[in-house]
């Protein structure tokens, strides 16, 4: 009865690849995001879904593409990935409607290209 | 955009001691949260704060929401080897994103 989940847990790949990672939960809940936790384990925010729809898209490289088929998925896609794409990759999820408060984890993707 | 200061960075104590961290912003929050994060983990909600001046426990945890909302601590009571983990303030200045803190590393003697 995981509440969000991620997959893969590990990922390692070269540079000039594309990868996807995929989130789901669980919960219910309308929003769903994609943090990057670097190296100094600083984490912040790339985007944010409502109900499939595009609401936070911070400073990411266009290479990071989300994808959100319906309000319990959010999958993250990177093309040509670069050696400072390496991070730890989470999911999250919240209920309501824009972006709001209690933000509930993944369990993290830890992103290595070599 | 909005800043959280998080102090200290790292805590290295004895078990059995009381622990206290804190968040400052330049800006005022509308909400404050506490969260935990373990190796190989995501991070986990400890405690949410939605008022100036609330003050809220869970368990051997307490935390306070700031009067002028610019501020929140997290106190740990007779801290336990499995309080081992980065903590990390965030906060939501309005209906935007949450901005988190840097985190503080505890980590206890048994």
């Amino acid at each position: 009865d995981t509440a969000v989940s991620q997959t893969p847990k590990y990922l390692v790949t070269q540079m000039g690849n594309d990868k996807s990672i995929k989130c789901e939960q669980n919960l219910g809940h309308d929003t769903m995001y994609w943090y990057k936790q670097d190296s100094k384990k600083f984490l912040k925010i790339m985007f944010s879904y409502n109900n499939k729809e595009l609401i936070i898209n911070e400073t990411v490289p266009n290479r990071f593409s989300p994808k959100s088929p319906d309000k319990a998925h959010l999958n993250l896609h990177i093309n040509s990935l670069e050696l400072g794409d390496s991070a730890v990759y989470f999911c999250a999820s919240s209920q309501g409607g824009l972006v709001s408060y209690e933000q509930y984890f993944g369990p993290g993707t830890r992103l290595t290209v070599t | 955009g909005q800043q959280l200061n998080q102090s200290p960075q790292s805590m290295f104590i004895q078990e059995g001691e009381d622990v206290s961290m804190n968040c400052t912003s330049s800006s005022i929050f509308n909400t404050w949260l506490w969260y935990k994060q373990e190796p190989g983990e995501g991070p986990v909600l400890l405690i949410a704060l939605y008022k100036a001046g609330e003050l809220t426990s869970n368990g051997r945890l307490t935390a306070q929401f700031g009067i002028t909302r610019k501020d929140s601590f997290l106190n740990i009571s007779a801290s336990i080897p499995s309080d081992v983990g980065i903590y990390f303030c965030a906060g939501q200045p309005g209906l935007d994103k949450l901005v988190f803190g840097a985190g503080t590393i505890l980590r206890v003697k048994s």
